[in-house]
């Protein structure tokens, strides 16, 4: 167990749905990140939080919204789905100042 | 455009042999490379790291090796282990801590018994 958790582990939905993936970082750690793993495809950075504020933003699409609560969960919103939005996300927390950080073991999201 | 690129998808080594796992950047602002190794239905976990103020970094059977001038690194497993098989995963990040990383594709590594 890393610490991190991520909620559901698997979901599948059909197209044109509103899904939401959940993220509990690693105690103390005030950092959260969501990436996207699609097939043959590295992990692409999404967004990033600290402290409840959004800090980065990658390539996150506009359909795609997440936010961080003031108990530092996160939670990764994907509207109108496509297939092509099928992936593995994860999450991952890092302690202030890191330049590593730990990943839950992501959410398998299928959509048909 | 790829900042972190890992030209091999895949690499086949006997157990006990020396594995050599390539990665290459474009990006002169990052200064701290991780690897991280994933298995199957789990998340990345952290294996090495170097700073771009050293060349080497060891840790038991893992070495990672750091060319600046070339933008190039490179991890060695030595011996490799049937539990090595994962998928390697090169990571950069700029000069300051705590923002995000950028990931190669990966590098799916087998060992064979």
């Amino acid at each position: 167990d890393s610490g991190v958790t991520q909620t559901p582990k698997h979901l599948i939905t059909a197209t044109g749905q509103r899904v939401t993936l959940r993220c509990s970082p690693r105690s103390g750690d005030l950092s959260v990140y969501w990436y996207q793993q699609s097939l043959d495809q590295g992990l692409q950075f999404l967004i990033q939080y600290y402290n409840g504020e959004e800090r980065a933003k990658g390539n996150i699409l506009e359909r795609f919204s997440a936010q961080q609560f003031p108990d530092l969960h996160s939670e990764l919103n994907l509207s109108s789905l496509e297939l092509g939005d099928s992936a593995l996300y994860f999450c991952a927390s890092s302690v202030v100042g890191g330049y590593g950080y730990t990943f839950g073991s992501g959410t398998r999201l299928t959509v048909v | 455009d790829q900042q972190v690129k890992q030209n091999s998808p895949s690499l086949s080594v006997q157990e006990g042999r020396i594995s050599i796992l390539n990665c290459d950047y474009t990006n002169s602002m990052f200064d701290y490379f991780l690897w991280y190794k994933k298995y199957p239905a789990e998340g990345p976990t952290f294996l090495i790291s170097i700073s771009s103020i050293k060349d080497k970094n060891e840790d038991g059977r893992f070495t990672v090796f750091l060319n600046k001038s070339a933008k190039h690194l490179s991890l060695h497993i030595v011996p490799s282990q049937p539990g090595d098989s994962a998928v390697y995963f090169c990571a950069a990040s700029p000069y300051s801590g705590n923002t995000p990383l950028v990931f190669g594709k990966g590098t799916r590594l087998s060992v064979i018994a």
